[in-house]
């Protein structure tokens, strides 16, 4: 079956330091990838998705990015932070067919507080 | 730029209550329209939809979409406390993504 890994699950960094967060899906093969923000209590903000290694498109101008190093790792980072970065991050993978996005499979968020 | 926006944003009813969520939308190519439920961490899949009038079901909670006034909505019936979280409704527009609304925090009173 397939599971799904994100960490740190909490972590609370000064501004200006630096974020990576990570993802890695098992028992799968090609999944699209996603990384989605939300603000507190509210709905998902898509950052960035995946159809490949080192395919990447990007939702929302900001100082984050992402990489796809492997298959089956998605990893999201920050050279510096800032106050609004705060939020809780969701990892997510779908099984990828013909364009569509299909059923969404979470991991169990990141929450970060920038101080 | 596809949109999803839900209503009401936040609903406070007591235990035994039927409620109605709503989503709507505006996408260019639509492929299906998604609900979730967000109890703490993880969203978890309930309905998934693709074809107008087709009503899906399981236990207190079934869902319908009009594609044709471009909404959906998520009922649940005999409401518990454990049906209190925050409902996702989401989009897929064929570009390999889901786009969410707001969502719509639920909270049910004993």
């Amino acid at each position: 079956s397939q599971t799904i890994h994100q960490w740190p699950a909490t972590l609370v960094q000064p501004v200006g330091s630096p974020l990576s967060l990570e993802c890695t899906v098992e028992g799968t093969s090609n999944p699209n990838l996603y990384w989605y923000r939300q603000a507190a209590g509210r709905g998902l903000q898509l950052l960035f998705y995946s159809v490949g290694i080192g395919q990447i498109s990007s939702e929302v101008p900001q100082n984050l990015s992402a990489s796809r190093p492997q298959d089956r790792q998605f990893i999201l980072s920050s050279k510096k932070l800032l106050l609004s970065d705060s939020g809780f991050y969701l990892c997510a993978w779908s099984v990828p067919d013909g364009g569509i996005a299909g059923e969404l499979f979470f991991g169990e968020g990141s929450r970060l507080t920038v101080l | 730029e596809d949109k999803v926006v839900q209503s009401p944003l936040s609903l406070v009813v007591h235990e035994g209550d039927t409620v109605t969520l709503n989503c709507s939308y505006e996408v260019t190519n639509f492929r299906s329209l998604l609900w979730y439920k967000q109890e703490k961490k993880a969203p978890t899949f309930l309905f998934m939809l693709t074809s107008s009038g087709i009503e899906k079901k399981s236990g207190r909670l079934s869902s319908i979409l009009d594609k044709k006034e471009l909404f959906s909505i998520l009922n649940i019936t005999a409401t518990q406390t454990g049906d209190s979280a925050i409902y996702l409704c989401a989009v897929d527009g064929g570009a390999q993504k889901l786009v969410f609304g707001q969502g719509t925090r639920l909270t049910i009173n004993p």
